[in-house]
């Protein structure tokens, strides 16, 4: 059955640190895609990037960026020179056959908290 | 110009009454999803559909029903609402089913008393 887990429930940094976010995925299946999403203090969800399962080259956003690797069914975010406006909730998804690709799995997100 | 929309953004009731949420988006997306996202921010979806045909139900109470008059619009209907189900709604569209990214309205946040 899919699942995501991001373990860390929340991260605290001071600003300028560069943080970490950790999801784990599980899929029987070889062709799947991956999701990062930000959830802000106002409550909108935000999309950040989509994966698919054959692209494992990392991806770099300004100072946002990436890791996916298959061999341990990891997707991880790295946030570089962290600010006070990246906090936020960040949930990690998954889509797969299993589901048709109609839904996305969500991890439980990780809380993410910059302080000044 | 709002992607995807949402009415009301706040819903305050009693316990027993029957309300509605309203979904447009305006991207031209085939497929638009509700989820429920509860007080510990868990996101998990309850249905799916795509050009207005249900095809995810994810064993909701049949007391959820949503109904997609066409392709840009998805609502949701809930009878004799519970405790339970005070949580924040959310809907979503994508193009192409959930390998491409979704959209999210900006949420709908029932309060049942």
């Amino acid at each position: 059955a899919q699942k995501v887990t991001q373990a860390q429930t929340e991260i605290s940094v001071v600003e300028k640190e560069d943080v970490t976010l950790d999801c784990v995925y599980e899929t029987r299946d070889t062709t799947y895609y991956l999701f990062w999403y930000k959830q802000p203090p106002s409550g909108e969800l935000v999309f950040l990037i989509r994966r698919n399962s054959f692209d494992e080259q990392n991806e770099i956003s300004g100072r946002y960026s990436w890791n996916f690797q298959k061999s341990t069914s990891s997707f991880n975010f790295t946030i570089t020179a962290s600010q006070v406006v990246d906090s936020a909730v960040y949930f990690c998804a998954l889509s797969d056959p299993s589901g048709g690709y109609n839904k996305l799995i969500f991890g439980a997100g990780t809380r993410l908290a910059v302080h000044p | 110009d709002t992607a995807v929309s949402q009415t009301p953004k706040y819903l305050v009731t009693q316990m027993g009454n029957d309300k509605s949420i309203k979904c447009e988006q305006n991207l031209g997306h085939d497929t638009m999803y509700w989820y429920k996202q509860d007080s510990k921010k868990f996101l998990k979806i309850m249905f799916s559909y795509n050009n207005k045909e249900l095809i995810i139900n994810e064993t909701v109470p049949n007391r959820f029903s949503p109904k997609s008059p066409d392709k840009a619009h998805l609502n949701l209907h809930i009878n004799s609402l519970e405790l339970g189900d005070s949580a924040v709604y959310f809907c979503a569209s994508s193009q192409g089913g959930s390998r491409y990214e979704q959209y999210f309205g900006p949420g709908t946040r029932l309060t049942v008393t």
